[in-house]
């Protein structure tokens, strides 16, 4: 099956600098989410790639998905503690397909 | 737009017991998952459903587990005999037919098992 590798496993930055969490599927990629989660919290959605070459933005946070390579990145510029939290990318198993698999997720930590 | 909800949010329970979780998606979603997170993890899939049938159920999904959605609407997870590896983060989703669609998580249910 599908599994999805994240690097790095946490993430502590300075508050104003930039980050990058990468997310590499073993398989072809079918979709890719990324979520961010508070610690005991559901997912809250936070952009999905389709194509490859595709980003996408959304306020300071910007993903992208690079199909050939089976990966996809995730960049926050000038972090504020607002985005602390552990950031998950997920992936459908196949065209249409319901069942989902996610990586381990990165714990990020941002300092004022 | 009322959000994805589950019930309840924490469970403590002693081994042997028998538990079930409820969920309730957004009303016009069709589907339906459900799965479990545990520390320092991402979230495994146990099942998803397409209106009140069940299309494909994880192998981590042991007898002791059954999920159900009877009219298409609510869910319950149910466990029999809780063991204590059954302690979990249980989270479910759900979202429209189509790849289009991203899957929206409701706040989990916390279980606990001693």
């Amino acid at each position: 099956s599908q599994e999805l590798e994240q690097s790095p496993q946490s993430l502590i930055v300075q508050e104003g600098k930039n980050l990058t969490i990468n997310c590499t599927s073993s398989k072809t990629l079918y979709g890719l989410y990324w979520y961010k989660q508070k610690y005991g919290e559901g997912l809250i959605f936070l952009m999905m790639l389709q194509k490859g070459g595709e980003e996408k933005s959304h306020e300071k946070i910007t993903a992208k998905l690079d199909e050939k390579k089976q990966q996809s990145s995730l960049h926050i510029t000038a972090s504020q503690p607002s985005h602390a939290g552990i950031y998950l990318c997920g992936a459908r198993q196949g065209t249409n397909a319901g069942k989902s698999t996610f990586g381990d997720g990165t714990t990020l930590t941002v300092k004022p | 737009d009322t959000g994805v909800s589950q019930d309840p949010r924490h469970k403590i329970t002693k081994r042997g017991q028998n538990v079930t979780f409820r969920c309730d998606p957004i009303s016009e979603h069709n589907r339906l998952y459900w799965y479990r997170q545990t520390l320092g993890q991402g979230p495994e899939f146990l099942t998803y459903f397409q209106n009140e049938a069940q299309l494909e159920k994880s192998r981590l999904l042991s007898d002791r587990f059954s999920a159900e959605r009877p009219k298409g609407s609510f869910s319950t997870l149910e466990i029999q005999r809780t063991e204590q590896g059954d302690s979990a983060m249980y989270l479910c989703a759900s979202s429209p037919q189509g790849d289009q669609y991203e899957q929206y998580f409701g706040p989990g249910t916390r279980l606990t098992v001693t």
